[in-house]
């Protein structure tokens, strides 16, 4: 079975444009997370869904993110405008439904850098 | 509020060497605890994990016991090698209120040389 798959890889950008990051979750997973891991911050936690229902967006720094869930196979997060403070890795991860919830998958990362 | 605390990196040791990274954590009764491995260019994996006081959790011959009383999730190996070069990250989920939310330490980088 696949992992969790995002694109892109990679994004380089210039600070206005809007950026858009794509996470397809595991198939059978209905949790997913959206982190970002910078050197300054390490590994925060942005938002997460369940059953495509936002659970908890505190994470979110502010209103320039935006992140969706419309069906369980796809997932976006939006900064709209990025800065280059966003710059940064941005994984998606997935994991089954309880008890099994506590394992999270994790995709290979977005390498996002704002100019 | 809830924390992992990890010792500072970069941890570097020469093939066959015993390896301990050390983590201690801060939260409200028992949580469950866990160590992820981030290796180059990749996301991260679940390593192991532990869910109760005493349970030791183990794989690829790391090893990490649930330590109450010190509140420690130490993460052992005794003979590393060049492959288990990676950053390793402490992490725990609260035992109520928090979902399933991981926190995450800082992470440690281990470099294993010849």
């Amino acid at each position: 079975d696949a992992g969790v798959i995002q694109s892109p890889r990679h994004e380089v950008t210039e600070m206005g444009q809007e950026v858009t990051l794509r996470c397809k979750p595991i198939s059978g997973h209905d949790y997913l997370f959206w982190y970002r891991q910078t050197m300054m911050r390490g590994l925060e936690l942005l938002i997460y869904f369940n059953n495509n229902v936002p659970i908890d967006d505190s994470g979110m720094p502010e209103d320039r993110f935006s992140a969706k869930m419309p069906n369980a196979s796809f997932s976006t997060l939006k900064i709209q405008p990025s800065e280059p403070r966003d710059s940064a890795v941005y994984f998606c991860a997935s994991s089954l439904p309880s008890p099994r919830w506590d394992e999270q998958f994790f995709g290979p990362g977005t390498r996002l850098t704002v100019l | 509020g809830d924390s992992v605390t990890q010792m500072e990196g970069p941890v570097t040791l020469s093939e066959e060497a015993f390896l301990t990274i050390n983590c201690t954590y801060t939260a409200t009764g028992y949580p469950s605890l866990f160590w992820y491995v981030q290796y180059p260019g990749e996301g991260l994996q679940l390593l192991l994990k532990a869910t109760k006081a005493d349970d030791k959790g183990s794989n690829k011959g790391f090893e990490a016991t649930y330590r109450k009383e010190t509140t420690s999730f130490h993460l052992e190996k005794g003979s590393v090698q060049v492959s288990d070069s990676a950053v390793y990250f402490c992490a725990l989920i609260p035992v109520t209120g928090g979902g399933n939310k991981l926190t995450f330490g800082t992470g440690t980088q281990l470099k294993v040389e010849l």
